[in-house]
C-alpha cells in the first residue's frame, strides 16, 4: 500500500525568507504524480504544484519549487519569498497514473506560519 | 469557470437525522470524488466515480453512508442516521480524467450533535 509521510507537523519562516516542507513517500508503482495542497483557514484545498514522475524536471510555479528524488521517494516543497497569505497546512499527495484506482493518498500534513 | 461547487456549506444536525451533503463538478470533468477530513484521521476518500459509475467504494465507513451519481452534473453523499462520530468536514472534488489533478470544492462542515 502506497503511504505519504510529512514528519515535520508545523514550521515556522520569515516574510521574505525560503522554508522547504518536507515529504516522502513510499509506493511500487512506477508512474504516478505527486502534489502539494494548502488549505488556508477557510478548509478550501487549492492546489499548488503538481509533479508527474517519469519527468525529471523539477515542478515550478512561481515561489513554489519541488525537489524531486524519485530514487529517494522523496518530494519536498520549496517556498521562496514568504508571504503572509501562504500561512496554511499544507498537504503533500500521492496519485497513481492509470491502474485501477486513483484516489490521492495524502500525509498529515505541516502547518506553516509566517512571522512579519 | 465556476469550480466545484458544495453545498450546504454548514450543517448542524441531531444524531439520528438524515444528511444529504451535494456536489455539482466542474464542468467535463468526468471523475468525481467524496473525501472526509478529520483530525483524527486525515482526509480520507470515501468513494468515487467515472462517468457517474461507482469504481472504488472501499472508504465509505459503514451502510450508514451512501452515495450517488445520477448524473455527470451532481452527486450526493447520504449519512442516514448520522451519528456525532461522522461529525467532519467533507469534501467533494473532480478531475478531468482519473489521473489527472483533483480540483477540491470548499467542504461541507457537518456537525452532528
Amino acid at each position: 500500500a502506497q503511504t505519504v509521510t510529512q514528519s515535520q507537523p508545523e514550521m515556522s519562516v520569515q516574510e521574505a525568507e525560503t522554508v522547504t516542507l518536507s515529504c516522502t513517500y513510499d509506493t511500487s508503482e512506477s508512474d504516478y504524480y505527486l502534489f502539494w495542497y494548502k488549505q488556508p483557514p477557510s478548509r478550501q484545498m487549492i492546489l499548488v504544484i503538481r509533479q508527474e514522475a517519469y519527468k525529471q524536471q523539477n515542478a515550478t510555479e512561481n515561489r513554489f519549487s519541488v525537489n524531486f528524488q524519485k530514487a529517494a521517494k522523496s518530494f519536498s516543497l520549496k517556498i521562496s519569498d514568504s508571504q503572509l497569505g501562504d500561512a496554511a497546512m499544507y498537504f503533500c499527495a500521492w496519485g497513481a497514473n492509470g491502474g485501477a484506482t486513483n484516489k490521492l493518498i495524502f500525509g498529515t500534513g505541516t502547518l506553516l506560519a509566517v512571522q512579519p | 469557470d465556476a469550480g466545484v461547487i458544495q453545498s450546504p456549506r454548514h450543517e448542524v444536525t441531531e444524531m439520528g437525522q438524515e444528511v444529504t451533503l451535494r456536489c455539482k463538478p466542474i464542468s467535463g470533468h468526468n471523475s468525481l470524488f467524496w473525501y472526509r477530513q478529520t483530525m483524527m484521521r486525515g482526509l480520507e476518500l470515501l468513494i468515487y466515480f467515472n462517468n457517474n459509475v461507482p469504481i472504488d467504494d472501499s472508504g465509505m465507513p459503514e451502510d450508514r453512508f451512501s452515495a450517488k451519481m445520477p448524473n455527470a452534473s451532481f452527486s450526493t453523499l447520504k449519512i442516514q442516521p448520522s451519528e456525532p462520530r461522522d461529525s467532519a468536514v467533507y469534501f467533494c472534488a473532480s478531475s478531468l480524467y482519473q489521473s489527472e489533478t483533483q480540483y477540491f470544492g470548499p467542504g461541507t462542515r457537518l456537525l452532528v450533535l
